[in-house]
């Protein structure tokens, strides 16, 4: 099973739509989580970081955590085509803290 | 700077040559990664510092490549006798211990 695993898509939804992407991780002592975008030719930005159990809203983006499940989500609301970009999952490892990332996933936004 | 600092952001170089890579982190950030990424694929892990233990090095694709952190602070990827397939954009990101990871701008390799 690979550390950080993501659906790498494309995932293609029309404007104004609910983009969903999915992140499964491995190691179940991870304690830090984050999403970042990156859009073709640029360095990866992060958009979100989640700590904890639940839920995080920031904007039209909200991040949800089930360390039970070790499972991660991005869900993006209202998605407009200026969020058209690789997402990539970033997920701490136990005991070193180094940050893994998943291979990410392609969204492709329609006007 | 306020970010992380890659230089140069452009390198061609000839296949056998020795380069040089550096990557200024964002001060009192005691973690630091090297990635790789060729043409529309993923991030490839190479190595990782953290203070003052010995790197993970377990990305490194083969003997040709090496990195030091010199004083906790700048870091160094050589990779020695070029090779086209080294062809990549190098990036390096750096963060405090469980917090987010910013990435520099990066250096786009070309080996001819």
């Amino acid at each position: 099973q690979k550390e950080v695993e993501q659906n790498s898509g494309p995932l293609s939804v029309p404007e104004g739509a609910i983009a969903s992407l999915n992140c499964t991780y491995s190691d179940r002592v991870s304690q830090s989580f984050f999403w970042y975008r990156q859009y073709s030719g640029k360095s990866p930005e992060l958009i979100m970081s989640i700590y904890s159990n639940g839920d995080k809203e920031d904007g039209r983006f909200t991040a949800q955590l089930n360390k039970a499940s070790q499972y991660v989500s991005l869900l993006i609301r209202d998605s407009q085509p200026s969020d058209s970009a690789t997402y990539l999952c970033a997920v701490s490892k136990g005991g070193s803290e180094k940050l893994v990332f998943g291979k990410g996933t392609k969204l492709t936004v329609n006007p | 700077g306020a970010g992380v600092s890659q230089s140069p952001s452009n390198k061609v170089t000839e296949k056998g040559k020795d380069v040089e890579l550096r990557c200024d982190p964002i001060s009192g950030h005691t973690a630091l990664y090297w990635y790789r990424q060729s043409l529309g694929q993923g991030l490839e892990f190479l190595i990782y510092f953290q203070g003052n233990s010995a790197p993970d090095k377990s990305g490194l694709p083969s003997d040709r490549f090496s990195a030091e952190r010199t004083g906790g602070s700048v870091s160094t990827l050589t990779i020695q006798r070029t090779q086209q397939e080294d062809s990549a954009v190098y990036l390096c990101a750096s963060s405090r211990i469980y917090t987010e990871a910013f990435f520099g701008q990066g250096t786009r390799l070309t080996v001819v």
